[in-house]
């Protein structure tokens, strides 16, 4: 597709429960980030990839919390033990190159945990 | 993790008056940029400024940069109810890769 992609768009878990969701970038794009994104709020920075691998995870909150990126393309953030507190909207935004520049984001991935 | 603040939170306007958003950061920088999100949707790029650049102009968009002052103003000229939504700013950190970190927001509202 022309754009970044997200799925799914909406996901309901329970409390304790185990979640993926899923970025799929701008083909060609080397640069990926993940943001969480509270109501009424700016994107909270969780991680972003150059390639495969984690260039900076500092904004993972914690060990709950893990994304992959194993070829290069798509990638996944993976949610352990989902926590009310964790219900957020989940933003991938991905760019070409390793300079900086625009940021093309998806449309996000709302989480509720009950 | 959030970059400074931006100010005002919210703000409210008649069509065909100008809206002027200031942002305020932290950590030194390689390039400023200012996005816009309408309610529900996914950021779209509005202007990038580099750390080097004091000025920049899109169309009905003015943005300034003052890296002494640690500090950024969005000037949108002549405002159309099309304009209503959230705008952000975001830092591309002066790191060994470009870590993007995102503001606070303003919501601007602009009444036909």
């Amino acid at each position: 597709g022309a754009g970044v992609s997200q799925t799914p768009s909406n996901k309901v878990t329970e409390k304790g429960k185990y979640v993926e969701l899923r970025c799929d970038p701008i083909s060609g794009h080397t640069a990926l980030y993940w943001y969480r994104q509270s109501l009424g709020q700016g994107p909270e920075f969780l991680i972003y990839f150059q390639g495969t691998g984690a260039a900076d995870d500092s904004g993972l909150p914690n060990d709950r919390f893990f994304a992959v990126r194993p070829e290069g393309s798509v990638s996944t953030l993976k949610i352990q033990r989902t926590e009310r507190g964790d219900s957020a909207v989940y933003l991938c935004a991905s760019r070409p190159g390793t300079r900086a520049g625009e940021l093309f984001f998806g449309e996000g991935s709302r989480l509720t945990v009950l | 993790s959030q970059q400074g603040e931006e100010d005002p939170q919210a703000l409210s306007i008649q069509e065909g008056e100008n809206a002027t958003m200031n942002c305020s950061y932290k950590t030194s920088i390689n390039n400023l940029q200012w996005y816009r999100q309408n309610s529900g949707r996914g950021l779209v790029h509005l202007i990038l400024i580099r750390s080097n650049e004091r000025e920049k102009h899109s169309g009905r968009l003015r943005v300034t940069l003052d890296t002494s002052k640690k500090s950024s103003s969005l000037l949108i000229t002549a405002s159309r109810a099309a304009d209503t939504a959230s705008y952000f700013c975001a830092t591309g950190e002066k790191t060994s890769y470009d870590k993007v970190i995102f503001g606070p927001g303003t919501s601007l509202s602009v009444i036909p």
